[in-house]
């Protein structure tokens, strides 16, 4: 099975600053990786496939990059309505394995 | 707009069953394939369950292989997930997910809000 960690567990932060978390993967899945927000008591949500293809609807200031087994998810200018945690997933093969999530707090 | 909507949660004892539904709108339900996605208080997301659309093909998490069974009814755009000998571990909010794309499974760009299941005596 394709293990996935996301680092850090949990990040504090401020509005306005740049923020990145970082997933690998146990072995390469090329491109094949999304990343989702979710906030407490809701469904995640979508935010970007394929390591870097931002989801319709998704603000600018999310970005993705990384191939093989390093996977980086960059929010450019941390606005109050991104404090949440996020999780990437790994689609190489069916078992769809998520990482353990990065919950990003205010500082 | 897409709306999934799950129902049948609820608390069941050690060893019982339960059958979960999702009843999908706004798109070409047939089309897509769908998953169960789940997730224990507290923790993260767990892949349980996936359905091509026909109906033809299932997949399986290691962890509820042999206990859990997906289907669907194209005719009434509805998901289910039959959970049998359920053990305390398995409770979880779960979650049903669409595809993103026509065919592929992952990853899930719509998401229903949860069904609460708990396994407890």
């Amino acid at each position: 099975d394709i293990q996935m960690t996301q680092s850090p567990s949990t990040l504090s932060a401020s509005v306005g600053d740049r923020v990145t978390i970082t997933c690998r993967a146990s072995q390469s899945i090329s491109s094949w990786l999304a990343w989702y927000q979710q906030k407490p008591g809701k469904a995640p949500k979508l935010l970007i496939y394929k390591a870097s293809s931002l989801e319709s609807g998704v603000p600018s200031r999310f970005s993705g990059s990384g191939s093989g087994t390093e996977f980086t998810i960059t929010i450019s200018s941390l606005q109050p309505d991104d404090f949440a945690t996020y999780y990437c997933q790994q689609y190489k093969s069916y078992s769809g394995t998520f990482g353990q999530g990065t919950k990003v707090e205010i500082k | 707009e897409v709306q999934l909507l799950e129902s049948g949660g609820g608390l069941v004892q050690p060893g019982g069953s339960l059958r979960l539904s999702c009843a999908a709108s706004g798109f070409t339900f047939s089309s897509y394939v769908m998953s169960w996605v789940r997730q224990a208080p507290g923790k993260g997301l767990e892949w349980v369950s996936a359905i091509s659309g026909s109906g033809g093909s299932t997949y399986y998490a290691d962890s509820v292989k042999g206990r859990f069974t997906i289907s669907r009814d194209n005719s009434k755009n509805t998901l289910y997930l039959q959970l049998n000998s359920l053990r305390a571990e398995d409770t979880a909010v779960y979650y049903c997910a669409k595809g993103l794309a026509v065919a592929d499974p992952f990853p899930f760009d719509s998401w229903g809000q949860g069904t609460l299941v708990s396994v407890s005596s």
